[in-house]
C-alpha cells in the first residue's frame, strides 16, 4: 500500500530556534499534500495545502511567515517552523493524495511532536 | 462551508458488544466522500472505512459498517464485536467529490475505550 514518511517523529528544540520536517511519499507520487496540526486532545486542523510546484495554499489563521511550506518535488513536501516558540509545540501530521487519484483517501504520516522548550 | 459534528466526545464499550458513534455534517454539495478514521494511542491515523455521497449502499469493513443517511446528512459508525484494540479517537471526516485540492475537514473526535 501506499506509504507517507514523516520525518522526525518527535523533535525537542530550544525556543528561537528553526525546525523543518519533512513528509515523503515513498511508493507514489504525490501532487498535493496537506499539513495537519493536532493539540491535545482535539481533531486535526488544517494548515496548509502544498502543491508541488508552486505556493501552498494557507488556511485562515495560519502565519505564511512562521509556516513554511516548500513541496520541490512529487514526492517531498517540508514545513519549517520558523523561529519557534513553546506555542508552536504540537503534533504535527502530514497527508498526501496521489497524483491524478483527487478522490482516493488520503494517505498519513506517523506524525512529529514537536516540542520547544 | 462544510461541517461535521461528532457530539459524542467518549464512549465505551464491553468487548465482544456493538457500538455506534454518531456524526453528522452539514453542506450544500451533492456528491462528497465521508470517512471514518480511527487514531490508536499511537496517533497514527488509520481509515476505518469510507463512503461515496452518491451510493445508496452502506459501507462495510469487516465488523465496521456505517449507516448513511445523506437526507438527514447523518454518517455514523458502528463497530461489532467490540476488540480491545478499537481503542482509539475516531474522526469522522468529510471531502468534496471534484474539488480541487480534496482536503478532509474532520470532526472533533470521539474517544472509544473498549473494556474487558
Amino acid at each position: 500500500g501506499a506509504v507517507v514518511s514523516q520525518h522526525p517523529s518527535w523533535v525537542i528544540c530550544k525556543s528561537g530556534t528553526s525546525v523543518k520536517i519533512e513528509c515523503r511519499s515513498l511508493d507514489f507520487q504525490a501532487t498535493t499534500m496537506f499539513w495537519y496540526r493536532q493539540f491535545p486532545k482535539q481533531s486535526l486542523m488544517l494548515m496548509a495545502t502544498s502543491n508541488e510546484g508552486s505556493k501552498a495554499t494557507y488556511e485562515q489563521g495560519v502565519e505564511k511567515d512562521k509556516f513554511l511550506i516548500n513541496h520541490a518535488s512529487l514526492t517531498l513536501s517540508t514545513l519549517t517552523v520558523t523561529s519557534a516558540h513553546p506555542e508552536d509545540s504540537s503534533f504535527y501530521i502530514c497527508s498526501a493524495r496521489e497524483t491524478g487519484s483527487w478522490n482516493q483517501p488520503q494517505h498519513f504520516g506517523d506524525g512529529t511532536r514537536l516540542s520547544i522548550l | 462551508a462544510q461541517t461535521v459534528t461528532q457530539s459524542q466526545p467518549e464512549m465505551s464499550v464491553q468487548e465482544a458488544e456493538t457500538v455506534t458513534l454518531s456524526c453528522t455534517y452539514d453542506t450544500s454539495e451533492s456528491n462528497y466522500y465521508l470517512f471514518w478514521y480511527k487514531q490508536p494511542p499511537s496517533r497514527q491515523m488509520i481509515l476505518v472505512i469510507r463512503q461515496e455521497a452518491y451510493k445508496q449502499q452502506n459501507a462495510t469493513e469487516n465488523r465496521f459498517s456505517v449507516n448513511f443517511q445523506k437526507a438527514a446528512k447523518s454518517f455514523s459508525l458502528k463497530i461489532s464485536d467490540s476488540q480491545l484494540g478499537d481503542t482509539a479517537m475516531y474522526f469522522c471526516a468529510f471531502m468534496n467529490f471534484g474539488g480541487s485540492q480534496g482536503n478532509l475537514i474532520f470532526g472533533k473526535g470521539t474517544k472509544l475505550s473498549v473494556k474487558p
